[in-house]
């Protein structure tokens, strides 16, 4: 099984600062990554897939990089409605995993 | 209007069983996977299982191997997790969500329901 890891837990910024978010696979996955924001109470949203491409309706201030073993998640500047727990998620590999999670929580 | 509604979840003791639906509306479900992913409380997302467009291809997490059937129904527009011989650690939110096929990515969730086990 491919285990992701994601750093860190938790990163404490303020609205308008850049949000930096670490997923690294133990082995290669190519670009296949995902990422996905949830909220308190709510079902997680698709955000980024194949690494580095926004899913639909996602603002530009999401962005996604990396391939191999090493995938960032970039907030480039937090909105409000942007703090909340962010995962990422291995496809085309069984069983499907997800990383642990980074909370985004306000400074 | 896409949606999804999970249904099902409850209290039930080790060792019991309890069947998951989740109905779909608004888009053409015989076009997606389906799969289950749970949230145990405070906890991060785990993948369960998923199942192809007809039905015919099924894969499970290593936790829930043997124990959890996945399956579907297009003409009900209804996707099912059956769970047996449960567990504490089954505990969790239980949500359905869609992929098109041979993506495994999940681009619409339903809000989830709540399996709690314990005697």
């Amino acid at each position: 099984e491919i285990v992701l890891t994601q750093s860190p837990a938790t990163l404490s910024l303020s609205p308008g600062e850049r949000a930096t978010l670490s997923c690294r696979a133990s082995q290669s996955i190519s670009n296949y990554l995902a990422w996905y924001q949830q909220k308190p109470g709510q079902a997680p949203r698709l955000l980024i897939y194949g690494a580095s491409n926004r899913a639909t309706g996602i603002p530009a201030r999401f962005s996604g990089s990396g391939s191999g073993t090493d995938f960032t998640l970039t907030i480039s500047s937090l909105e409000p409605e942007d703090f909340a727990v962010y995962y990422c998620q291995l496809r085309n590999n069984w069983p499907l995993t997800f990383g642990g999670g980074t909370k985004v929580e306000i400074k | 209007e896409v949606q999804l509604l999970e249904s099902g979840g409850g209290l039930v003791q080790p060792g019991g069983s309890l069947r998951l639906s989740c109905e779909a509306s608004g888009f053409s479900f015989n076009s997606y996977s389906m799969s289950w992913v749970r949230q145990a409380p405070g906890k991060g997302l785990e993948w369960v299982s998923i199942i192809n467009t007809d039905g015919g291809i099924t894969h499970y997490g290593d936790s829930v191997k043997v124990r959890f059937t996945i399956s579907r129904d297009n003409s009900k527009n209804t996707v099912y997790l059956q769970m047996n011989s449960l567990r504490a650690e089954d505990t969790a939110v239980y949500y359905c969500a869609r992929s098109l096929p041979s993506t495994q990515l999940f681009d619409f969730w339903g809000q989830g329901t709540l399996v709690t086990v314990s005697s």
